[in-house]
């Protein structure tokens, strides 16, 4: 059973441009969750999405960054016009539902370097 | 609002000597609490969760944990430490009213070094 699956493992962009991280829940998971790590910090949480919706983005930044988790195909988290403050690890969850009891599954996380 | 404290940025440890990284927890609410470890350039990986029932749960790699309410504390615990447990280890609460959502909160993770 593959977990968590997050692409692309690293990313590096310039300033001003947009990256574009992907996420593959689990199978059998429709609740998706982001979190960023900054440099020896811990997890931030960004965004809780089902699919088509979005049930949580008070973690989100208010500009530039957005999320989606269509219908068909994996979860984006898109940054646009990148500065080097987004530098940083993205990590995707998933979980099977959105009980509170649930577990939350890590992928390997998108580390992105904005130059 | 829920927070995480990690008391310790770094334990370290003899191999084979007990293993224990303290966190403490704030919520407004019942706490679910969880412990995730990290090894270098991957992702955090599950090793225990605290719902309801016994304080003292035990999870993956010989790793337990006990639940403390009057202190609010959810500390991990390994008897015997390996070489191999050496990683970043992450203590998080979900806080489950309502308002708080279903976001994990974390602390800000202690490293662990097991000496051989």
């Amino acid at each position: 059973n593959a977990g968590v699956m997050q692409n692309p493992r690293h990313l590096v962009r310039r300033r001003g441009q947009e990256a574009r991280l992907r996420c593959s829940p689990m199978k059998g998971h429709s609740h998706v969750y982001w979190y960023r790590q900054l440099p020896e910090e811990g997890l931030k949480f960004m965004v809780y999405l089902q699919k088509e919706n979005i049930i949580d983005e008070s973690g989100m930044p208010k500009e530039r960054f957005s999320a989606e988790f269509p219908k068909e195909g994996p979860s984006i988290l898109r940054i646009q016009q990148v500065v080097r403050g987004d530098s940083a690890a993205y990590f995707c969850a998933s979980s099977p539902a959105g009980a509170y009891t649930d577990t939350q599954y890590f992928g390997p996380g998108t580390r992105l370097t904005v130059l | 609002a829920q927070s995480v404290a990690q008391p310790e940025d770094q334990v370290n440890v003899a191999e084979g000597n007990p293993l224990t990284v303290k966190c403490t927890y704030s919520v407004s609410g019942n706490p679910y609490l969880f412990w995730y470890v990290q090894y270098p350039n991957r992702g955090l990986q599950f090793l225990l969760k605290y719902i309801t029932g016994d304080n003292l749960v035990k999870g993956s790699y010989g790793f337990e944990a006990e639940f403390n309410k009057s202190q609010t504390s959810f500390h991990l615990k390994k008897p015997s430490a390996l070489v191999s447990d050496s990683a970043l280890y992450f203590c998080a609460v979900r806080d489950i009213t309502k308002a708080a959502g279903n976001k994990l909160t974390f602390g800000g993770g202690t490293r662990v070094l097991v000496k051989p």
